[in-house]
């Protein structure tokens, strides 16, 4: 089992450029979620999907957009990227308890 | 060992020596709490879980205390190892279910030879 993957592990954009992250998860699990880091910060939530078909805000949502295409896969899209965004993405998964596993992150830089 | 405040963002313990990262949540509500380790350019990975209903929890090497009466939470390294060395955060559910984890600023673990 792979786990959770990301794609891509780095990305460096201009300011207004769009870019799409991809994750996909191989634990059959129902719920998944994107978070972001700042530099000596916890995790904040930006959206999560309960389970497919559906998807909510977390605590910072606005500049992001989500799509929970399946049950593995749950893509982040920033439509125009700002330096405010610049941050580590990390995609998370869940299943019947309440434990979230974690892809390795998505190190994105906005110009 | 070495006990820390409510909070702080480094803790630098002897190899050998039990550490004792401390954390307050902030909902009440919550009915489940969860620590994480993240080592340098990973994402965190699970240590040791604990339910509302529970006041102490162990693992191998680990143990998580449950206050609910001061909203606080603590995780236990016994024998402290260089593999140790990460910062420690934890989350909790504040919605329970499937709403997602809210997570604390996380300590810098560090290990002295």
């Amino acid at each position: 089992n792979a786990g959770v993957t990301q794609t891509p592990k780095f990305q460096v954009l201009k300011t207004g450029q769009s870019m799409t992250l991809q994750c996909a998860q191989d634990m059959n699990h129902n719920s998944m979620y994107w978070y972001r880091q700042d530099p000596g910060m916890g995790l904040r939530l930006i959206y999560y999907s309960a389970s497919e078909g559906t998807t909510d805000k977390g605590e910072v949502p606005n500049g992001y957009n989500v799509s929970r295409l399946n049950k593995r896969e749950f893509s982040l899209r920033l439509e125009s990227a700002a330096p405010s965004q610049t941050s580590v993405y990390f995609c998370a998964s869940q299943g019947l308890v309440y434990e979230q596993f974690f892809g390795p992150g998505t190190r994105l830089t906005v110009l | 060992g070495e006990s820390v405040g409510l909070h702080l963002p480094t803790l630098s313990v002897q190899e050998g020596d039990n550490s004792i990262i401390n954390c307050a949540y902030s909902n009440s509500a919550s009915d489940y709490f969860i620590w994480y380790k993240q080592e340098s350019g990973k994402g965190p990975q699970f240590i040791i879980d604990i339910r509302s209903n529970m006041d102490k929890r162990q693992g191998q090497r680990v143990t998580v205390l449950l206050n609910k009466t001061v909203k606080h939470l603590s995780l236990q390294i016994a024998a402290t190892q260089p593999g140790d060395s990460a910062v420690y955060f934890c989350a909790e559910n504040p919605g329970g279910g499937a709403d997602g984890l809210t997570f604390g600023k996380g300590t810098h673990l560090i290990i002295q030879p």
